[in-house]
């Protein structure tokens, strides 16, 4: 049964700590990209990777951190120096180039 | 660069025709997409149309691409409440899609 896998569905946070957001795909995609939704505003780039052990900065990417040591996995880390980390944040691979996207069910994140 | 454009929000009557529209403006476009977003859910794609199409239908669903004014539209055909969600409109032919800010679609009694 292939997909796209984000966990936890929701976490929350004290101010000051880093956390990592898991994301793995057995959907065989090259290409792999986390987005950040807040209410309105639709969805914002913060890194993308092409392949395996390259990845690239997005619209947002200032206070994430990223790696891409395996095909399948994709984890980002929100670091302390992200001003407003609350958000729904949303995984998604694709085959290739312009090709369409499949999203994970996304994670919560609340940091108070 | 590349820039999708959507209206935010649609109400119609369960049982009418639902259109979001969409304005891009990558002419690179080789795909147009429709996603759609349910609450506190991830974007499921729903259909897609090839950019030298004009036309593609899949049951409810209608999308009307006119490349010429790079307008893409979704229908949906008797509309029910099940089809309460956001709808996002993307572009893609660059390695990275670009969205639109997405349409929440109410659809009431």
């Amino acid at each position: 049964d292939g997909g796209i896998t984000q966990s936890p569905k929701y976490l929350f946070r004290k101010e000051g700590q880093n956390v990592t957001l898991s994301c793995e795909q057995n959907l065989n995609h090259d290409a792999m990209y986390w987005y950040r939704q807040d209410p309105g505003q639709g969805l914002r780039l913060i890194y993308y990777s092409q392949i395996v052990n390259d990845f690239q900065k997005g619209d947002i990417a200032e206070g994430y951190s990223v790696s891409r040591e395996k095909k399948e996995s994709f984890p980002l880390t929100v670091t302390s120096a992200q001003k407003n980390p609350t958000a729904f944040y949303l995984c998604a691979s694709s085959p290739g180039t312009g090709g369409e996207q499949y999203f994970g069910p996304g994670t919560r994140l609340t940091v108070t | 660069g590349e820039d999708v454009e959507q209206s935010l929000f649609l109400s119609v009557r369960e049982g009418d025709s639902s259109v979001i529209n969409c304005t891009y403006t990558d002419s690179s476009s080789t795909y147009l997409y429709w996603y759609k977003q349910e609450p506190g859910a991830g974007l499921q794609l729903l259909t897609y149309i090839f950019s030298n199409m004009d036309m593609k239908q899949d049951q409810r669903l209608t999308v009307l691409l006119n490349k010429k004014d790079k307008h893409l539209s979704l229908r949906i055909a008797d509309t029910q409440t099940g089809d309460s969600a956001i709808y996002f409109c993307g572009s893609g032919g660059s390695y990275i899609p670009t969205f639109g800010r997405g349409t929440s679609l109410i659809v009431h009694p």
